[in-house]
């Protein structure tokens, strides 16, 4: 069954620093998503990415964060200048026109 | 904005139905989801309903929506301990890209 991959599945950077999490979406998927999940909190939307641009996102994706689809199978997050509050679990998702959204296992991010 | 609850933790024996509760505030979420996650791993999709629907059987979940309550359940029949884990209910509004979830709920079976 096709899968989201998302690597690593746990990354430690320290305050400051940037970071790329990274996300094979299914292929011939159309639709990519970014949420993440602070420990013991809900799990919150980020970022909605479609035809190459920004279709959504949500208040917490401010000028430090980014996102890219460089080539035809990764779709990345950047974070410029990580924060202690970045600390937390980030998932990729994919959907196309017909299915609902399938998720990464997660990665999870330690800043320090 | 959009807000969606959910019990924190629901403990069940083995062969017990599971039944996890889940309200939500938006009047225009048009798709209510299921998710299950466990540990260490991703969000995985288990059922989805339309707002049209009352009710959808999918082998052992069945999921109920009351839609005057704004309010949505998970019924597990036969709950095993492969069942452990933690649901997460979201919805979406029709024109939306966004999921909105709850805060999750742990279900524990006891052998």
């Amino acid at each position: 069954e096709p899968e989201v991959t998302q690597t690593p599945s746990h990354q430690v950077t320290q305050m400051g620093q940037e970071v790329i999490l990274r996300c094979v979406p299914i292929s011939n998927h159309l639709y990519f998503y970014w949420y993440r999940q602070i420990l013991g909190q809900k799990v919150e939307f980020l970022v909605s990415f479609y035809n190459n641009e920004i279709s959504e996102k949500s208040e917490i994706f401010d000028d430090q964060f980014s996102v890219e689809r460089p080539d035809g199978s990764n779709f990345t997050l950047k974070i410029r200048s990580t924060k202690l509050e970045d600390s937390a679990m980030y998932f990729c998702a994919s959907r196309d026109s017909n299915t609902e959204a399938f998720f990464g296992q997660g990665t999870r991010l330690t800043v320090v | 904005g959009e807000d969606v609850e959910q019990s924190l933790f629901l403990s069940v024996r083995e062969g017990d139905s599971s039944v996890i509760n889940c309200t939500y505030t938006d009047s225009s979420s048009t798709y209510l989801y299921w998710y299950k996650q466990e540990p260490g791993a991703g969000l995985q999709l288990l059922t989805y309903i339309f707002s049209n629907m009352d009710m959808k059987q999918d082998q052992r979940l069945t999921v109920l929506l009351n839609k005057k309550d704004k309010h949505l359940s998970l019924r597990i029949a036969d709950t095993q301990t492969g069942d452990s884990a933690i649901y997460f209910c979201a919805e979406k509004e029709n024109a939306g890209n966004m999921l909105t979830f709850g805060g999750g709920t742990r279900l524990m079976v006891k052998p």
